[in-house]
């Protein structure tokens, strides 16, 4: 069965400072995709990013980074130059290639101080 | 453009009452999905639909819950009758693709309380 850990429960930072949230996931599926979402105080769930297992290319947007890896199965999550609009809770999930479904890590709480 | 659309925001009920979430998926969405988040259990799928059929109920609790999806605009998630563990944040997901895991956008939820 599929499975996601982000192992990091809570992590707090200054502002601009850099910082990696880890997710290791678990899958016996050739073709699946991994995803992050950020849910902010106010409680919505905001898409980040998809990848699919064949694509381990890093991708960068603005601040963000992602990194890819299968040998580890990680796909980690970098914020460059954290802010304090970055604090949120941030979920790690893992979609089979043919079901649709999604399983969940159970989050990584980041804050971020002034 | 909309996204995805969910009433109430919060409810507030007595145990034992039914309940009754409302969703409206993003137009053009074939695929939808109602998850549960709590502290203990975190987010967790109760049932996701393709095409308005239901495709994995696996998730529902028992069978205080229901689902069902009648046209291709509307889902109903509900809970009869409601109990005190059933409190919880309730999102409604919805998704272009049937097969492949295509993105799924989140409503903002409902809150349910249950006294």
């Amino acid at each position: 069965a599929q499975k996601v850990t982000q192992a990091q429960t809570e992590i707090s930072v200054v502002e601009k400072e850099d910082v990696t949230l880890d997710c290791v996931y678990e899958t016996r599926d050739t073709t699946y995709y991994l995803f992050w979402y950020k849910q902010p105080p106010s409680g919505e769930l905001v898409f980040l990013i998809r990848r699919n297992s064949f694509d381990e290319q890093n991708e960068i947007s603005g601040r963000y980074s992602w990194n890819f890896q299968k040998s580890t199965s990680s796909f980690n999550f970098t914020i460059t130059a954290s802010q304090v609009v970055d604090s949120a809770v941030y979920f790690c999930a893992h979609g089979s290639g043919n079901t649709g479904k999604l399983i969940f890590g159970q989050g990584t709480t980041l804050q971020v101080k002034p | 453009d909309a996204g995805v659309i969910q009433s109430p925001r919060h409810e507030v009920t007595e145990m034992g009452q039914e309940v009754t979430l409302r969703c409206k998926p993003i137009s053009g969405h074939n695929s939808l999905f109602w998850y549960r988040q709590t502290m203990m259990r975190g987010l967790e799928l109760l049932i996701y639909f393709n095409n308005n059929v239901p495709i994995d109920d696996s998730g529902m609790p028992e069978d205080r819950f229901s689902a069902k999806m009648p046209n291709a605009s509307f889902s109903t998630l509900k809970i009869q009758p409601s109990e005190p563990r059933d409190s919880a944040v309730y999102f409604c997901a919805s998704s272009q693709a049937g097969v492949n895991t295509d993105t799924q956008y989140f409503g903002p939820g409902t809150r349910l309380t249950v006294l």
